[in-house]
């Protein structure tokens, strides 16, 4: 009941085409982060969304939360070499984070 | 610098052989996490503490064992009960519930 889903688990793209990866919960969520993961790198937090229907744009990058709450997106536009990565939705359940699986994105040239 | 720093970035240990790996944090967080990562797989809890002294089981705690003895260290022991200990482990933390975890930049543990 606690875990987050996301699709797709891998994508590829031409470089300069969009991305979007969606995660997914069957309750409601306090709150929603995202973190991407380079290659052979550790997770870095990207932004945590928690208000119903909230959009929050970091450059190229576009963060929503779905108005029940229960779900979330990551947009990329133009994807760019170095957006090559897995990108984690993660929920705070009780003390503690629940990852997703993560979607693994990959941009060739 | 503040941050999370974990030792050594790569091990290597014989099959059956206890090992132990770092975590430090200067951050003055409250709460560590310990998380398992296999190749092109998710983080999976291991333990995590929210006080000195205190620890509680994650998703996969069997064959690991932690302490949190002082407020920057929560160390992790592979023992050799862990079946499958390759791995890649992560270690986090949050200043308080909610807020956004700050990992460290990993240990690749290989058991030959």
């Amino acid at each position: 009941g606690q875990q987050v889903m996301q699709i797709p688990q891998y994508q590829h793209v031409q470089e300069g085409e969009d991305f979007t990866t969606y995660c997914n919960s069957s309750t409601t969520l306090s709150n929603i982060q995202w973190y991407k993961q380079r290659p052979g790198g550790h997770p870095v937090f990207l932004i945590q969304l928690v208000k119903s229907g909230e959009v929050k744009k970091q450059k190229r990058l576009t963060f929503q939360f779905g108005e029940a709450k229960k779900n979330s997106s990551l947009h990329i536009t133009a994807t760019q070499t170095t957006d090559v990565g897995t990108y984690f939705c993660a929920r705070s359940y009780g003390q503690n984070f629940v990852f997703g699986p993560g979607t693994r994105l990959s941009v060739l040239p | 610098d503040g941050g999370i720093t974990q030792s050594p970035k790569y091990l290597f240990r014989k099959e059956g052989q206890n090992v132990t790996l770092s975590c430090e944090q200067n951050l003055n967080h409250d709460a560590m996490y310990w998380y398992r990562q296999d190749p092109g797989q998710g983080l999976r809890l291991i333990y995590y503490s929210q006080i000195v002294n205190d620890f509680q089981k994650g998703d996969i705690a069997e064959g690991y064992s932690v302490s949190r003895e002082k407020k920057e260290s929560f160390p992790l022991t592979v023992t050799s009960a862990q079946k499958n200990p390759t791995a890649f482990y992560l270690c986090a933390s949050t200043s308080q519930r909610g807020t956004e975890a700050f990992f460290g930049q990993g240990t690749r543990l290989t058991v030959v």
